[in-house]
């Protein structure tokens, strides 16, 4: 079965340090997402793709960059890691164009950065 | 810009009985998308039910239907014969209709008594 998985699920790590959370799919989606959840916001979109070589801001995305050199994978980095990007971070993928709308989403990762 | 408000940040009920969440919007385009996503306690988001704007038929699917009231931009969840399972929150979302980026409300956390 087509799937998206996240890794690390549990991440802690200290300030200044670069992190970088992997996003992997296989259900082949040109679309693929990053958002953040916090208590009280909800899920905030911090990078977006629409295809290889395609990367947007989102709404929360300073201090985050994302590439995207194949269809699976979206690998999120934090250049230099800050207490306030401690958070649960997931990953979704969905294409609209071809018929799936819907967007999947991944099992979250959970980073805590001291 | 488009924006999402669940204005219920908890909400209890029996089991067996019924509760509905409030979400309200704004947003100046025709065409778009609704959804709610229930977070369990596993974290994992799951597609609860989605309404397309274009539709005035609301969406139902088995115990969960949707009070769409496209004029006064809200987008209320019914419940029905709520379950332990049910436990957990929900949140509501917009997508624009040529666009797959999801803006998620804060959050309803339903807690479901026996």
């Amino acid at each position: 079965d087509a799937e998206i998985t996240q890794s690390p699920r549990h991440k802690i790590t200290e300030t200044g340090r670069q992190v970088t959370l992997a996003c992997h799919q296989t259900w082949n989606h040109n679309n693929m997402f990053w958002y953040r959840q916090d208590l009280g916001h909800g899920l905030r979109l911090i990078h977006y793709s629409y295809g290889v070589q395609d990367t947007n801001k989102g709404e929360v995305s300073d201090g985050y960059s994302v590439s995207r050199s194949n269809t699976e994978d979206l690998p999120l980095t934090l250049e230099s890691a800050a207490s306030s990007q401690t958070s649960v971070y997931f990953c979704a993928s969905s294409d609209r164009l071809a018929g799936t709308d819907t967007q999947y989403f991944g099992p979250g990762t959970r980073l805590t950065v001291l | 810009a488009q924006t999402v408000t669940q204005s219920q940040p908890e909400m209890s009920v029996q089991e067996a009985e019924t509760v509905t969440l409030s979400c309200t919007y704004d947003t100046s385009e025709s065409d778009y998308y609704l959804f709610w996503y229930k977070q369990p306690p596993s974290r994992q988001m799951i597609l609860v039910i989605r309404q397309e704007a274009y539709k005035q038929q609301n969406a139902t699917e088995n115990r969960f239907s949707v009070n769409f009231q496209k004029a006064a931009k809200s987008f209320s969840l019914k419940i029905s014969d709520s379950q332990l399972g049910d436990a957990a929150m929900y949140f509501c979302a917009y997508r624009s209709y040529n666009t797959d980026k999801l803006i998620f409300g804060t959050g309803t956390r339903l807690q479901v008594f026996p």
